[in-house]
């Protein structure tokens, strides 16, 4: 099946500093990418859509500014948390999906605890 | 736009007992349905899908689903749990149309009681 790795899977980083999360899929061309973030005991939240090659949408309420995703290629996504504060603290998931939508690959997760 | 409801937050149930976890599912146009796990601090895992055809799927450690498109649910079902199936559950929906992104339930979490 088809394999979508993140990293790292844990970092922990100091307020006001950045941290940039990488989603790549393997094994297949994702022409869009999902970020979602994910509070305890919460469900999955969208944050933003990640197309190759231009600018992502984001969903109401997220910061643009202070959640910079960039895809520039077909295997890869990032996603950077900039200056970075306590309450940026969460589970971090990207998903990739081809074939038409008739799956979502996950990455593993990113755990970010801003101390 | 699509909205999922899972009624249940928490089910608590006896090792190799039955469990049946509910999904509903709102949508204005044709959909795929999902299940995933996760458990503590990883990603989702795919249990099942249902994409068309029989309404009765079939999925991985003894899971199954049905599609009912008058009730618009797809409860997930298994006959037997495991302490191993102790985790959290997301049913999922993404419209037929390619680039949706997936809505996610709140979650169930599942908890096996040995």
């Amino acid at each position: 099946g088809a394999v979508v790795s993140q990293h790292p899977s844990r970092v922990i980083c100091k307020s006001g500093t950045s941290v940039k999360i990488e989603c790549r899929s393997l094994d297949f061309q994702a022409t869009t990418m999902f970020w979602y973030r994910q509070f305890p005991k919460q469900s999955l939240m969208l944050m933003a859509t990640s197309n190759e090659g231009s600018k992502a949408t984001y969903e109401q309420g997220v910061e643009k500014d202070k959640f910079l995703i960039n895809h520039a290629s077909l295997t890869l996504s990032t996603l950077t948390v900039t200056s970075a504060h306590p309450e940026d603290s969460s589970f971090y998931i990207c998903s990739a999906s081809y074939r038409r939508n008739t799956e979502a690959f996950f990455g593993q997760g990113t755990r970010l605890t801003v101390v | 736009a699509q909205s999922v409801t899972q009624l249940d937050s928490q089910v608590p149930v006896f090792e190799e007992a039955p469990v049946e976890l509910r999904c509903n599912y709102s949508s204005s146009v044709s959909v795929y349905l999902f299940w995933y796990v996760q458990y503590p601090n990883q990603g989702l895992q795919l249990l099942l899908k249902y994409l068309s055809g029989s309404t009765l799927v079939k999925g991985i450690n003894g899971f199954e689903a049905e599609f009912n498109k008058s009730q618009t649910s797809f409860h997930l079902r298994k006959p037997s749990v495991h302490i191993s199936d102790t985790a959290e559950y997301f049913c999922a929906v993404t419209g037929v149309d390619y680039g949706q992104n997936f809505v996610f339930g709140p979650g169930t979490r599942l908890s096996v009681l040995p």
